[in-house]
């Protein structure tokens, strides 16, 4: 069946530090993929999306790339601040299906 | 401004007892869901509605309940038939297309 796998936390990094948190999936054929941020107390917030192979989807200096041959979709930043301090959850969906399967999140902590 | 909204923030209840959560939304989307998340895991989806008068279980219905009766809202019953509710419960909303908007959650408690 369909699966996110996204590497555990907490991720520490100090302030201006580059960014990696790995994402990977198990699917047929060519679903969308996303990254969401939670703040904490607070629900999702669509950080960015690719819906096809190769696309990249960036947002406030985030950036992710849909590879197909990898089946990843890893989250990239390049420098961090202390307010990207949160958890992150990367997440699939089929088009023309209602369900979105997510990874367990990945907290990440930014150090001043 | 539009958006999806979630009442109350925090919720008690005391064992035996229902309670409702509230989600309303003005984005006029059609489709919308309830996901339920506990400490260090993902979402779960509970139900989950494509249209007025129409819902369908998801993961892990037993326990919960849902209407639709309207398009801009979705309220979720926690029965006392769920054993474990305590949790942080999400609605969300989705227009055409893949993109999901989530309202800002409520965190239930059992006493």
């Amino acid at each position: 069946g369909n699966s996110v796998t996204q590497m555990e936390g907490p991720v520490t990094l100090s302030e201006e530090a580059f960014l990696t948190i790995n994402c990977t999936y198990t699917a047929t054929g060519y679903p969308s993929l996303f990254w969401y941020v939670q703040y904490p107390g607070e629900g999702l917030q669509l950080l960015l999306k690719a819906t096809k192979a190769d696309d990249k989807g960036s947002n406030k200096g985030f950036e992710a790339t849909y590879r197909k041959e990898t089946t990843s979709f890893h989250l990239e930043k390049g420098s961090v601040q202390v307010s990207d301090s949160a958890v992150y959850f990367c997440a699939l969906k089929h088009a023309g299906t209602y369900k979105y399967i997510f990874g367990t999140g990945t907290r990440l902590k930014v150090l001043a | 401004d539009g958006g999806i909204t979630q009442s109350p923030k925090y919720l008690f209840r005391k064992e035996g007892q229902n309670v409702t959560l509230s989600c309303e939304q003005n984005l006029n989307h059609d489709a919308m869901y309830w996901y339920r998340q506990d400490p260090g895991q993902g979402l779960r989806l509970i139900y989950y509605s494509q249209i007025v008068n129409d819902f369908q279980k998801g993961d892990i219905a037993e326990g919960y309940s849902v209407s639709r009766e309207k398009k801009e809202s979705f309220p979720l019953t926690v029965t006392s038939a769920q054993k474990n509710p305590t949790a942080f419960y999400l609605c969300a909303s989705r227009r055409e297309g893949d993109t999901q908007y989530f309202g800002p959650g409520t965190r239930l408690t059992v006493l």
